[in-house]
């Protein structure tokens, strides 16, 4: 089945660095999600990706859909207290009007104040 | 703006137990996902389903079975319980046609077998 490789498994930073977190995978996708997940949630979609190449923000986060198809990295900026989490990168299945995901293994960050 | 439900939020059964797992979709979410999450891991993908009938079906176990209803909520029911069926349950429903940008995901269902 199709894998994501997610890395790093985890991190820990001061307040006020920077992130940077990345999935690959051997298969080709048309579509890169992030999300996040705090304890005892359920994931929180942050970016979704549609286009090979394409560079999209929501505040403080930006990720980029690889030009190959099979990578996707996400920046976090400026990082504050309430960042930390488990970081997911997912990736859909199939096409058409129904989407299961993969999920990578997730990036957990703590961030010290 | 209302989310999915998902009850109970904690359960807690003996091996050998039933479980039944609640999901109420976002309105007119025609869409339930279900996946499993094992203690420090990635959501795992279960069954879908779209307009009541089964769409996809990932690494459920026989001993599971779901069903979509008439009003859209979602059950995952669990039988002959083990000790490693222990995990975070998470329902997720989306519009159809709305792919995978419309996907919103529940609080979970935590259920531990005992």
């Amino acid at each position: 089945g199709q894998q994501l490789n997610q890395s790093p498994q985890s991190m820990f930073i001061q307040e006020g660095e920077d992130v940077s977190m990345n999935c690959t995978s051997s298969s080709i996708f048309n579509t890169w999600l992030w999300y996040k997940q705090e304890p005892g949630e359920g994931p929180v979609l942050l970016i979704a990706l549609y286009k090979a190449g394409e560079l999209t923000s929501n505040g403080r986060l930006t990720a980029q859909f690889g030009i190959t198809r099979k990578d996707s990295f996400l920046n976090i900026s400026a990082s504050i207290p309430s960042d930390v989490g488990i970081y997911f990168c997912a990736a859909p299945n199939s096409g058409g009007s129904n989407y299961k995901l993969t999920f990578g293994k997730g990036t957990l960050l703590t961030v010290n104040p | 703006a209302a989310g999915v439900i998902q009850s109970p939020r904690h359960l807690i059964k003996e091996k050998r137990e039933t479980a039944t797992l609640k999901c109420y979709p976002i309105p007119r979410h025609d869409t339930v996902y279900w996946y499993q999450q094992g203690p420090g891991q990635d959501p795992q993908f279960l069954i879908s389903f779209y307009e009541k009938m089964q769409s996809d079906k990932g690494s459920i176990p026989d001993r599971f079975s779901a069903q979509q209803f008439s009003d859209y909520h979602s059950e995952l029911n669990m039988s002959s319980l083990e000790l490693g069926d222990s995990a975070l349950y998470f329902c997720a429903s989306s519009l159809g046609d709305r792919g995978p940008y419309g996907y919103t995901f529940g609080s979970g269902t935590r259920l531990t077998v005992v």
